[in-house]
């Protein structure tokens, strides 16, 4: 079957960084992407892979390694507003996306 | 950017009515849109796939006959939930994938559904 995995929850402190893992195992393989949402809101687009190796985008970036089907959000000198939802979420072969249950940020002053 | 909205934003009704929610792609034509729902605290569930000018694909557990979905032209795409129950309160995001490019998938606002 399908499936990401994500951790449930992670805290980290405001100025650190933070790493969130990601495994995935689906029916073929079309990138993977990562989305942030703050409670209350729909998903806004943080990143795409779909090659090996790491994608940097200010802050954040992004990490794929379709050998080992992981992925990992990094996320550097950390702002409160960075609190949120991180999910995980993977394009299968038919580019449906299978979503992971979504890793809960909390930030600490 | 790609930009899709949806209408309305929240909505509370009583037990029993229906209740239609709208999804529009503003900047690019969707041959594809995508409905989502999300209970408190949790992942992001797809319910159905709509494809424009054919009928929706609904994923195994969703009733297609309680959400009618209909994507009558390559902007718009409508979700109705026809006589809701307080069961189905939950926060309903809809999707669009631009017809020329099949990887990402811009999501709506998301509607907030209140059933009293």
């Amino acid at each position: 079957g399908q499936n990401i995995d994500q951790p449930t929850e992670m805290t980290a402190t405001e100025g650190a960084i933070v790493q969130i893992n990601c495994t995935y195992q689906t029916s073929g393989f079309n990138g993977l992407f990562w989305y942030q949402q703050h409670a209350g809101e729909a998903p806004t687009f943080l990143s795409y892979n779909v090659l090996d190796g790491l994608e940097e985008k200010g802050r954040f970036s992004s990490f794929l390694s379709r050998s080992k089907g992981y992925s990992y959000l990094l996320l550097k000198e950390l702002q409160m507003k960075d609190s949120a939802s991180y999910l995980c979420a993977a394009l299968d072969s038919n580019y449906q996306l299978i979503w992971g249950a979504g890793t809960k940020l909390i930030i600490k002053p | 950017g790609a930009v899709v909205s949806q209408h309305p934003s929240w909505v509370i009704c009583k037990s029993g009515t229906s209740v239609k929610i709208e999804c529009r792609s503003l900047d690019f034509q969707a041959t594809t849109m995508f409905w989502y729902r999300q209970f408190p605290k949790q992942s992001l569930m797809l319910m159905a796939t709509s494809n424009e000018g054919s009928k929706a694909t609904y994923e195994q557990g969703v009733e297609k006959d309680k959400f009618l979905i209909n994507h009558a032209s390559l902007t718009l795409s409508t979700l109705t939930v026809t006589s809701a129950h307080p069961e189905d309160s939950s926060f309903y995001i809809c999707s669009a994938r631009d017809r020329g490019d099949y990887n990402e998938q811009f999501f709506g606002p998301g509607t907030r559904l209140t059933v009293l």
